[in-house]
């Protein structure tokens, strides 16, 4: 069974960091594209980054570049989110989910908060 | 980036009842590659989003088929053939032929 748990949300103030990161088991890690989607509190879905299989490819939304890097530890199964200069609007649950021309799996999401 | 318009907003059905929700791109989803990456997504109160339609018409596993899929191009229809209780939530088409994959703004299906 594919399984995808977050952690590592919380709150913290603007201007600060945060680490997500997403254990995957149930398949092989190495095989697929990663991705984090965002969904802040009331509002819709929203892409934030993509890294391929390998990790040698990246992609990120406008609003995040220069501040977030996505990353993937194959051996571990692990998939990271570091997130630079947070700001307010970055307030959301943050999903990883195993990209395949689409998102066919899901994490339950790990909240983070961006406030003083 | 592809701008996707669901209509209705919010969708008022009783049980048994057939409905459909529309989903218009600003472009083309039709890939060089031949295939039309437009998927739909329900997302239950809370809990994670779960996919149910893939390349516009086929079904995920364990989806039932009263889920149907259609379109081509720029307009896309997910229809529910009978709706029952556990189908409400939100409903979500999202493309993933151009980066960045993006979302519609969501269809809100309640239960009368």
């Amino acid at each position: 069974e594919v399984q995808l748990v977050e952690s590592g949300g919380g709150l913290v103030q603007p201007g600060r960091s945060l680490k997500l990161s997403c254990a995957a088991s149930g398949f092989t890690f190495s095989d697929y594209n990663m991705a984090w989607v965002r969904q802040a509190p009331k509002k819709g879905l929203e892409w934030v980054a993509t890294i391929s299989y390998d990790g040698s490819s990246t992609y990120y939304r406008d609003s995040v570049k220069g501040r977030f890097t996505i990353s993937r530890d194959n051996a571990k199964s692990t998939l990271y989110l570091q997130m630079d200069s947070l700001r307010s609007e970055d307030t959301a649950t943050y999903y990883c989910a195993r990209q395949d021309g689409g998102f066919a799996y899901w994490g339950q999401g790990t909240l983070v908060t961006v406030s003083s | 980036d592809v701008v996707l318009t669901q209509t209705p907003p919010t969708l008022l059905a009783t049980i048994g009842q057939s409905v459909s929700i529309s989903c218009r791109s600003s472009q083309s989803l039709l890939h060089s590659n031949g295939n039309t990456y437009l998927n739909w997504l329900l997302q239950r109160t809370g809990q994670s989003p779960q996919p149910l339609i893939y390349l516009v018409s086929k079904l995920e596993s364990g989806v039932p088929n009263r889920f149907s899929g259609s379109g081509s191009g720029t307009d896309f229809t997910l229809k529910i053939s009978g709706v029952e209780a556990e189908d409400l939530g939100v409903y979500y088409c999202m493309q993933f032929t151009h980066y960045p994959p993006t979302f519609g703004s969501g269809t809100k299906l309640e239960i009368k």
